[in-house]
């Protein structure tokens, strides 16, 4: 069964910090998805990345297959960036995806 | 290209009712999958769609049900509601089917149970 486990939980930051979240997963898989969940609920998908570094204007999210992990960072943060972000894997029993907890951002200006 | 689009986006029922949710997935889009998310659980997979068929069904009660018709548009049903039903119900539109494409998800349809 893959577990997908985030930190931390809650993250407040002073807006211009850089910001780091983490993920962890132990089914070996060949990509992983980052989502982001504005206060009502809207979800947009961040990232799908197999390997490396991808990059999206200050977020940056990187991956290394071989020890499971990967993290999503924004460089500069600004209250925008509020929001839950959440790690997503395949690799269910159910061939679906399975979602992380959640880390729940609040910049601060 | 407009987005995808949930209908309706809030919903008040009672226990013992049923209930019917509709996803309209981008323009092109063959694959639609729902999700259910309650804030003990967080977001879980109910079941994915492609081309008219149940590809794969999440961890859930037979009585959450779902279909999808020829012009991909998807519908979830609920019958016999409980009180635990009440969530957030996404669903998320993409190319094609399985879990390394890209998803687009719609606003959402929040169910209150009572």
């Amino acid at each position: 069964k893959n577990e997908v486990e985030q930190s931390p939980q809650n993250l407040t930051a002073q807006e211009g910090e850089f910001i780091t979240i983490n993920c962890s997963y132990s089914v070996g898989i060949s990509a992983l998805h980052w989502l982001q969940q504005h206060p009502g609920g809207g979800i947009v998908s961040l990232f799908m990345l197999s390997s490396g570094k991808k990059k999206h204007g200050r977020l940056i999210a990187t991956i290394n297959i071989q020890e499971k992990h990967s993290s999503l960072h924004i460089t500069a943060s600004h209250p925008r960036d509020s929001a839950v972000y959440i790690c997503v894997s395949p690799g269910g029993s159910q061939g679906n995806l399975i979602f992380g907890k959640g880390t729940k951002l609040s910049v601060k200006p | 290209k407009a987005g995808v689009t949930q209908t309706p986006r809030y919903l008040i029922k009672t226990r013992g009712q049923q209930v019917t949710l509709s996803c309209s997935p981008i323009s092109g889009h063959r694959s639609v999958s729902w999700y259910q998310q309650t804030p003990g659980q967080g977001l879980q997979f109910l079941f994915e769609y492609f081309s008219e068929t149940q590809r794969n069904k999440g961890n859930f009660p037979g009585r959450f049900s779902g279909r999808q018709f020829s012009n991909s548009r998807s519908e979830m049903n609920v019958s016999t509601l409980e009180l635990g039903d009440s969530a957030l119900y996404l669903c998320a539109s993409s190319l094609t089917a399985g879990v390394y494409n890209e998803q687009f998800f719609g606003p959402g349809t929040r169910l209150t149970v009572l």
